[in-house]
């Protein structure tokens, strides 16, 4: 099992600005995951960490607006970078199919 | 891209009937998953399905792996208030990657 903690479990921000989101597991795993559920909606994969290498991005996100870093096994930050109103979502990090963080309430005004 | 279509979007019911859910999707999945989410939470894992065919239950919930590997269904008997909720299907195209792809959902509401 793996306990994830996700910090900070919401924020409200201006546009323009960056925020940046961490995960804490309690264990070491190799690769992370990152997600974002739009209001209403269901939870699109943003891009898979692993330690060591950089970040890979599904269709539709890129590095210089979700930029991700993974110092070691237990740990990985999402960034949100030149935020707008259409950046606020849930932010959930995850470390497979079963475990994942309470996710990160951004509103960006 | 790869897409799971979840039926129904939302459920009123009354405490005590069973509940059927379902997903289905235009391509082949190797791992079927069916989470739970309540407001202020992460999604919570109910039920993992490996093999086609595959019938499998925890608790008051069952839940299957179509025989064409291209959709999976789950049924909640007896309902409670405490199944209130949003009920998502996933789906990996391999399995162990841990990648997924997610339903849009099913939104539970019991009344008492």
């Amino acid at each position: 099992s793996a306990v994830i903690s996700q910090k900070p479990s919401r924020d409200i921000c201006q546009r323009g600005t960056s925020l940046t989101i961490q995960c804490q597991v309690d264990s070491q795993v190799t690769m992370m995951f990152w997600y974002r559920q739009q209001p209403g909606q269901s939870l699109t994969l943003i891009a898979t960490a692993n330690q060591g290498s950089e970040a890979t991005y599904e269709s539709g996100f890129v590095i210089d607006k979700f930029p991700i870093s993974r110092p070691n096994l237990t740990f990985s930050t999402l960034t949100v970078s030149n935020m707008s109103p259409e950046d606020s979502s849930i932010y959930l990090c995850s470390v497979g199919e079963a475990f994942f963080g309470q996710g990160t309430r951004l509103t960006v005004v | 891209g790869q897409q799971l279509n979840q039926s129904p979007q939302s459920m009123f019911i009354q405490e005590g009937e069973d509940v059927s859910m379902n997903c289905t999707s235009s391509s082949i999945f190797n791992t079927w998953l069916w989470y739970k989410q309540e407001p202020g939470e992460g999604p919570v894992l109910l039920i993992a399905l490996y093999k086609a065919g595959e019938l499998t239950s925890n608790g008051r919930l069952t839940a299957q792996f179509g025989i064409t590997r291209k959709d999976s269904f789950l049924n909640i008997s007896a309902s409670i208030p405490s199944d209130v909720g949003i009920y998502f299907c996933a789906g990996t195209r391999i399995q162990g990657a841990q990648k997924l792809v997610f339903g849009q959902g099913t939104r539970l509401t019991i009344n008492p």
